[in-house]
């Protein structure tokens, strides 16, 4: 069954410091790996897309990196800011199903002043 | 340029009614999706569309849940019988291409949603 799983389930840190969310997955075929960040009452925003063959992405003070032996996928953000509290979302595309997405439950963020 | 978006952002309605949702792509994208999220989870597949027609309709629930785009562009996701199970946030995504152009081209966009509350 193709799954994503992600850790922690939830995360408080203060401003400034930096923090690390984790996934693994059960997808095949794989396709690709993305992160999005959801704000509350809004849609899917997407951060960084990762092919088998990527090892790491970044995207500002966000950066994911993909291990596809392991299928194990790190998101890093550093020096967070308040505007970073959200919900982080690890998505798996299936290959050859027209980008059908598999997602992740998602790492509830929030960062304190 | 405009996003996708989702009408209305909210809906009450009473177990057993009828509601349609609608969702507009951005311009020109050809692939269309809609998930359902539950609170505290992750999006859930539900259908995607690939021009007028429904490419993978694998994630629907059951047969009291439908949707069409018929030409190509506004989508509308239709529930019958309403149930309070039914109570989510649904999420409508339109990307570039589906299976066509190669992997970075599916990139999904996400509309802001449409929350459900059955009562």
């Amino acid at each position: 069954k193709n799954q994503v799983e992600q850790s922690p389930q939830s995360l408080i840190i203060l401003e400034g410091k930096n923090c690390t969310l984790q996934c693994n997955y059960t997808v095949s075929p794989f396709s690709n790996l993305r992160w999005y960040k959801q704000d509350t009452g809004r849609g899917p925003v997407s951060l960084t897309i990762m092919t088998f063959s990527e090892n790491t992405k970044s995207n500002g003070r966000y950066t994911a990196t993909l291990d596809a032996d392991t299928k194990q996928s790190s998101l890093h953000i550093t020096a967070s800011q308040l505007s970073d509290s959200a919900s982080y979302i690890c998505v798996v595309s299936v290959d050859n199903q027209g980008g059908k997405l598999i997602f992740g439950q998602g790492t509830e963020l929030s960062v304190k002043p | 340029g405009a996003g996708v978006s989702q009408t209305p952002s909210n809906k009450v309605t009473e177990k057993g009614k009828y509601v349609e949702l609608r969702c507009d792509p951005i311009s020109g994208h050809t692939a269309l999706y809609w998930y359902r999220q539950s609170l505290g989870q992750g999006p859930e597949f539900l259908i995607y569309f690939q021009g007028t027609g429904a490419a993978d309709d694998s994630g629907l629930p059951n047969d009291r849940f439908f949707a069409v785009r018929p030409e190509g562009s506004v989508s509308t996701l239709k529930i019958q019988r309403t149930e309070r199970g039914d109570s989510a946030v649904y999420l409508c995504a339109s990307s570039p291409k589906g299976l066509a152009g190669g992997q970075f081209h599916n990139e999904q966009f996400f509309g802001p949603g449409t929350r459900l509350t059955v009562l």
